[in-house]
C-alpha cells in the first residue's frame, strides 16, 4: 500500500476562496482523522470518522469548516471562505482498530501546508 | 475528557547525553499510549506503542512504559545522535471510542 496519500502538498489562496483538501487513506483501514499543525497550538484534532461515518467534529473551529468522507477510499476538508488565521498544515491520519487493542496506530499522510493571504 | 500533557521544549543536548521526555496523560478507561516522531517536511511516524499498563515499548533505542499509577509514558533514550533531532509527540488513543488526541509536542535538538 502507498500509504495516507493526501493533495495537493501545498496550496496558496486568497482570503475568501473556497479550499478543499483531499485524503485517501490507507485501504481497510475503517478511522480517519484530519488534524492541523500549527506553531501556536500544536497538533489539534478536527474530527474523526468510523466506516465513514463522523464520530466527532467538536475540533472543527468553525462553521467555514465541513468535513465529508462519501466512501471508505476518500475524504475531504474543506474551508469556505478561507481566512489567514486558517494557514496551517492539515494532516490526514487512518487506521483501524483491532481485537484487543493491538492494532491501534494510525498512519499519518505528508500533509498539506496552507496559506491563505 | 481525555487529555496529554508533554515537557515543554526546546530539549537541546549534546551528542550521546541521555534523554528523557516526561509524557502525562488522563483518560478514562483502558487507552494505547504512544510516541510519534516528526521529522522537518515530514508527516507523523510512529515511534513505539504500548497498549496496556506496565507494557514498555522499544523501537531504535527509545523506551517507554506505560505506568498506569503514574499515568505516565516517559520517552528515554540512553545515548542520542544528531539524527534524533525532531519533534516527539506523546498520544493516547481511546479504546471506547478510537479517538487519538496528542500531546503539544516537544523540540529536541541534538549538539555535536
Amino acid at each position: 500500500d502507498a500509504g495516507v496519500i493526501q493533495s495537493p502538498r501545498h496550496e496558496v489562496t486568497e482570503m475568501g476562496q473556497e479550499v478543499t483538501l483531499r485524503c485517501k487513506p490507507i485501504s481497510g483501514h475503517d478511522y480517519l482523522f484530519w488534524y492541523r499543525q500549527t506553531m501556536m497550538r500544536g497538533l489539534e484534532l478536527l474530527i474523526y470518522f468510523n466506516n465513514n461515518v463522523p464520530i466527532d467534529d467538536s475540533g472543527m473551529p468553525e462553521d467555514r469548516f465541513s468535513a465529508k468522507m462519501p466512501n471508505a477510499s476518500f475524504s475531504t476538508l474543506k474551508i469556505q471562505p478561507s481566512e489567514p488565521r486558517d494557514s496551517a498544515v492539515y494532516f490526514c491520519a487512518s487506521s483501524s482498530l483491532g481485537q484487543g487493542a493491538t492494532d491501534t496506530e494510525a498512519f499519518f499522510g505528508q500533509g498539506t501546508r496552507l496559506t491563505v493571504v | 475528557g481525555n487529555s496529554v500533557t508533554q515537557m515543554e521544549g526546546p530539549v537541546t543536548l549534546s551528542e550521546e547525553a541521555f534523554l528523557t521526555i516526561n509524557c502525562t496523560y488522563t483518560a478514562t478507561g483502558y487507552p494505547s499510549l504512544f510516541w510519534y516522531v516528526q521529522y522537518p517536511g515530514e508527516g507523523l511516524q510512529l515511534l513505539l506503542k504500548a497498549t496496556k499498563a506496565d507494557d514498555k515499548g522499544s523501537n531504535k533505542g527509545f523506551e517507554a512504559t506505560y505506568r498506569k499509577e503514574t499515568t505516565s509514558f516517559h520517552l528515554e533514550k540512553g545515548s542520542v545522535q544528531v539524527s534524533d533531532s525532531a519533534v516527539y509527540f506523546c498520544a493516547l488513543r481511546s479504546s471506547n471510542t478510537g479517538k487519538l488526541i496528542f500531546g503539544q509536542g516537544t523540540t529536541l535538538q541534538v549538539k555535536p
